[in-house]
C-alpha cells in the first residue's frame, strides 16, 4: 500500500536560511509525487510535481524538489526563506497507472520563518 | 476557468441542524473529492466520485454524513444532524485522471457547530 511520511510536523528557519522539508514515500510502482502549500485560511495549491521527466523539479516561489528513487524521497528545498513562505506544506503520492484517482497525503509540515 | 468553487465559505449553525455544503468542480474534470481538515486529525479524505459515481466512502465518519453528485458540475456534502465535533474546514477538490491525478482544491468551507 502507498504511504507518505513527512519528517517533522514543525520546521522553523530564519529568514534567508535554507528551507528543507522532508518527504519519504512507499509505493509498489514508480509514483507521481506532489508538494502542495496551504497558506492560512486558504485551500491547498500545487507547488510542484514529479511525473517521471526530470528528477529535479522546479516549482513556484523558488521551491524545488528532487526525486531520489534509491532513497524513496522527494524532499522540498528553497535556498533562502522568505517571511511569506510561512505555511503548511503537504507531500502527496499517486501511483502511475493507478485508476483510483486518489492522492495519498502526508501529515503536513508547518514552516515557521523567523525574522 | 474559475477553479473549484465552494459555498458557503463560512457556516455557523447550532447542534442538531442540517448543514449542506456545495461544490462546483473544474469543468471537464472526472474526479471529485471531499476532505475534512481539523487540527487534531489533519486532512482526511471523506469520499470521492468518478464520473458522478461514488467510488469510496470509507472515510465518511458516520451515517449523519452523506454526499451526492447529481451531475458533473455539482456536488453536495450534507450533515444531518450536525454536532459540535463536526466543526472543521471542508474542502472539495477535482482532478482529471490523465493529468497525473493532480488535484485542484477549492477555498474550503469553515463549519462551526455550536
Amino acid at each position: 500500500a502507498q504511504s507518505v511520511t513527512q519528517l517533522g510536523s514543525h520546521v522553523s528557519v530564519s529568514e534567508g536560511a535554507l528551507v528543507l522539508l522532508r518527504c519519504n514515500y512507499s509505493s509498489s510502482v514508480p509514483p507521481y509525487l506532489f508538494w502542495y502549500v496551504q497558506y492560512p485560511n486558504q485551500g491547498l495549491q500545487l507547488l510542484l510535481k514529479y511525473t517521471s521527466a526530470a528528477t529535479l523539479v522546479k516549482g513556484i516561489n523558488g521551491f524545488e524538489a528532487e526525486f531520489k528513487k534509491s532513497e524513496t524521497s522527494f524532499h522540498l528545498t528553497k535556498p533562502s526563506a522568505h517571511m511569506s513562505d510561512a505555511a503548511e506544506y503537504f507531500c502527496a503520492v499517486s501511483e502511475k497507472g493507478s485508476n483510483t484517482g486518489k492522492l495519498i497525503f502526508g501529515q503536513g509540515t508547518t514552516l515557521q520563518v523567523k525574522p | 476557468d474559475a477553479g473549484v468553487i465552494q459555498s458557503p465559505r463560512h457556516e455557523v449553525t447550532e447542534m442538531g441542524q442540517e448543514v449542506t455544503l456545495r461544490c462546483k468542480p473544474i469543468s471537464g474534470h472526472d474526479y471529485l473529492f471531499w476532505y475534512r481538515q481539523t487540527m487534531m486529525r489533519g486532512l482526511e479524505l471523506l469520499i470521492y466520485f468518478n464520473n458522478n459515481v461514488p467510488i469510496d466512502d470509507s472515510g465518511m465518519p458516520e451515517d449523519r454524513f452523506s454526499a451526492k453528485m447529481p451531475n458533473a458540475s455539482f456536488s453536495t456534502l450534507k450533515i444531518q444532524p450536525s454536532e459540535p465535533r463536526d466543526s472543521a474546514v471542508y474542502f472539495c477538490a477535482s482532478s482529471l485522471l490523465i493529468l497525473y491525478n493532480e488535484q485542484f482544491f477549492g477555498p474550503g468551507t469553515r463549519l462551526t457547530v455550536l
